[in-house]
């Protein structure tokens, strides 16, 4: 099964507007982490937002935040107020703190998010 | 720049030849990443080091593919005999510390197109 899915795999979204790109997981480790990083045309991976299994609140940052629905499993990414430079590919990622000496991430197939002027 | 750093960027190989990619961590993190990453998928896990101990490897490692972190700063990946089905980006991540919470850090990534 896999770990991190998205289906979404294009979204468009108008300048200014909201845009929540989806995110389902599956594990069974109590302890894990949720990421979100922002891949540009560039190549490199950058890192948006982070939600811990156990953390209370929904983690925000900037204009970042995540709807963290934990009974359903989903970790969505929630972008307010949306740039021509937000246009990239969105990645979804989980660590599972129990599993492995790695903490590797777990990435999902990713969702292309393009902002139109 | 105190981010991570990959070398080449780029390379082009012919089938069968042998590849070395390097990675510069940031200074002070202790655990360095590879991950793979083919046309349209997200990264996959290839192999994780500990300062200078390498202490998971993925399946996708097959015996071709060899790195090391010989004194827990830079790493190095290798691919024998390369064939087409290993082009792709390779991205190297360094963190710091244990905490799931950490974040990974990636380097731009070197593109291998294997002909």
């Amino acid at each position: 099964a896999q770990k991190i899915t998205q289906t979404q795999p294009g979204m468009f979204v108008q300048e200014k507007e909201a845009v929540t790109l989806d995110c389902t997981y599956d594990t069974s480790d109590p302890s894990y982490g949720l990421f979100w990083y922002k891949q540009p045309s560039s190549g490199e991976m950058i890192f948006l937002i982070y939600q811990g299994s156990y953390d209370q609140q929904n983690a925000t940052e900037g204009r970042y935040s995540l709807n963290f629905q934990k009974a359903r499993k989903s970790a969505n990414l929630v972008i307010s107020a949306s740039q021509l430079g937000d246009s990239a590919m969105y990645f979804c990622a989980m660590r599972e703190a129990s599993v492995s000496w790695a903490n590797n991430l777990f990435f999902g197939t990713g969702t292309r998010l393009t902002v139109i002027p | 720049d105190t981010g991570v750093s990959q070398n080449p960027r780029h390379k082009i190989t012919k089938r069968g030849q042998n590849v070395t990619f390097r990675c510069d961590p940031i200074s002070e993190h202790n655990r360095l990443y590879w991950y793979r990453q083919t046309l349209g998928q997200g990264p996959e896990f290839l192999t994780y080091f500990q300062n200078e101990a390498q202490l998971e490897k993925s399946r996708l490692l097959s015996d071709r593919f060899s790195a090391e972190r010989p004194k827990g700063s830079f790493s190095t990946l290798e691919i024998q005999r390369t064939e087409q089905g290993d082009s792709a980006m390779y991205l190297c991540a360094s963190s710091l510390g244990q905490d799931s919470s950490n974040e990974q850090f990636f380097g731009p990534g070197t593109r291998l197109t294997v002909l």
